[in-house]
This record gives structure tokens, C-alpha cells and sequence, in this order.
């Protein structure tokens, strides 16, 4: 599959600051998303980005299709403890039957 | 959103054994998916079923592993002669709408261990 670019590997904040992780392609997706997951569990939808250039949000969380389609950007405002986990970045296009292609994910770690 | 179920949630299973994981979903969803995540690693796609056959699959997908919806309700993968390397979280994922809105949704997933 297409090699995506997951940075940074892990982040480890202070409760309250804001957290940035992106993802690079050296190919095009049609769609990015961004799941985040809890030890022992499956990866929970966080937000899907289907236009080049769009900009969503979801609560704290704030996501970005690059305009060249080949990177995403996932930031987390004022996190909290809860926001301890692994988020995954993923990319799909509907010419490999919308099979996700997964990044190595960023370990993410809050203190109080 | 609704997800689909996975059982068992833990397998243990002898090396050269068959293994049968299952996908429940909740209601009647035409496209299906197997992931499969080593300990520690990136979740991988296995294979995707649509609308009863093998769609697409990965190079992961070898002659062991096998896919099937015996009763039209269960989703299945079954893994002929398990290796030790077998050993990992399997997650089926259905996806919401192949057109407008193609976004996945993972179950709970099943730890299979091989020893």
C-alpha cells in the first residue's frame, strides 16, 4: 500500500496545551481520517475530511485536508487527560475499494 | 454510531490450528472489512467484501486466510494452520455509505493469540 508519514511518533504535554500531528503521502487520497484509539480497543472515528483544502471541526479537535491532497493535519486544543491514546491517521481513495491505509500513529501522553 | 460486534474478544489457539473470528453487524451492511494490528504496530488492511465476495485484498491476504457470510448475517475470517506470527488484534469494520460517505467504522476487535 501507499507509505504514509505519521509525525510526531509520540508527544508527551501538560494538561491544557495544544497538540499538532500530521500526515504525509508521497501519493493522493481522495479522503483523510483520523481515528484515535484506546489500549485494547478499535480504532473511534475522530473526523473524516472528504474536499481537498477543507477544514473541519469536532469539538476541541480541528482537522485539515491539504490542498494537495497528499497531507492532514490533526490538532487538539486544551487537551486533557482524556485525550491520552494513540491517534491514527488514514487515507482511502475509491479505486482500492475505500480500504484504509493507516500511519503509524502518534502516542499521545497528558499529565494532570 | 453503531458498530459491529466481534466475538470471541480473546482466542487462544495452538500453532497449525484453524481459527474462525466473527463480525456481527448491526444491521444489514453490504460492505465489510478485516484489519488486522500487531502488538505495538499500525493497523493493516486485510481484505474488503462487498456485497458477498472479495472486493479488494492485501498482500497479507495469503492462501491461509479466507472471508465468507455463511448465513447472510455473520461475517467471517477464518485463518487455516495459525503461525506464531498470526498472533495480533483482528478488527472487522463496515463502512457507513460507499458513496456519499465512506467513512469506516471498527469493532472491538478480537486479541488472537497463537502459541
Amino acid at each position: 500500500g501507499q507509505q504514509l508519514n505519521q509525525s510526531p511518533q509520540s508527544m508527551f504535554i501538560q494538561e491544557g496545551e495544544d497538540v499538532s500531528m500530521n500526515c504525509t503521502s508521497s501519493s493522493i487520497f481522495n479522503t483523510w481520517l483520523w481515528y484515535k484509539q484506546d489500549p485494547g480497543e478499535g480504532p473511534v472515528l475522530l473526523i473524516a475530511l472528504y474536499k481537498a483544502g477543507e477544514l473541519t471541526s469536532n469539538g476541541r479537535l480541528t482537522a485539515q485536508f491539504g490542498i494537495t491532497r497528499k497531507d492532514s493535519f490533526l490538532n487538539i486544543s486544551a487537551s486533557i487527560p482524556s485525550d491520552v491514546g494513540i491517534y491514527f491517521c488514514a487515507g482511502q481513495n475509491s479505486n482500492s475499494g475505500y480500504a484504509l491505509n493507516f500511519g503509524k500513529g502518534t502516542s499521545l501522553l497528558v499529565t494532570p | 454510531e453503531p458498530e459491529v460486534t466481534q466475538t470471541p474478544s480473546h482466542q487462544v489457539t495452538q500453532m497449525g490450528q484453524e481459527v474462525i473470528l466473527r463480525c456481527v453487524p448491526i444491521s444489514n451492511h453490504l460492505y465489510f472489512y478485516w484489519y488486522r494490528q500487531i502488538l505495538g504496530q499500525k493497523v493493516e488492511f486485510l481484505v474488503s467484501f462487498y456485497n458477498n465476495e472479495i472486493s479488494e485484498k492485501s498482500e497479507i491476504f495469503d492462501d491461509q486466510f479466507s472471508v465468507e457470510r455463511p448465513d447472510g448475517s455473520n461475517f467471517t475470517l477464518k485463518i487455516r494452520s495459525t503461525k506464531l506470527e498470526d498472533s495480533a488484534m483482528y478488527f472487522c469494520a463496515r463502512l457507513l455509505d460507499r458513496y456519499s460517505n465512506t467513512e469506516a467504522f471498527f469493532g472491538q476487535g478480537t486479541r488472537l493469540t497463537v502459541v
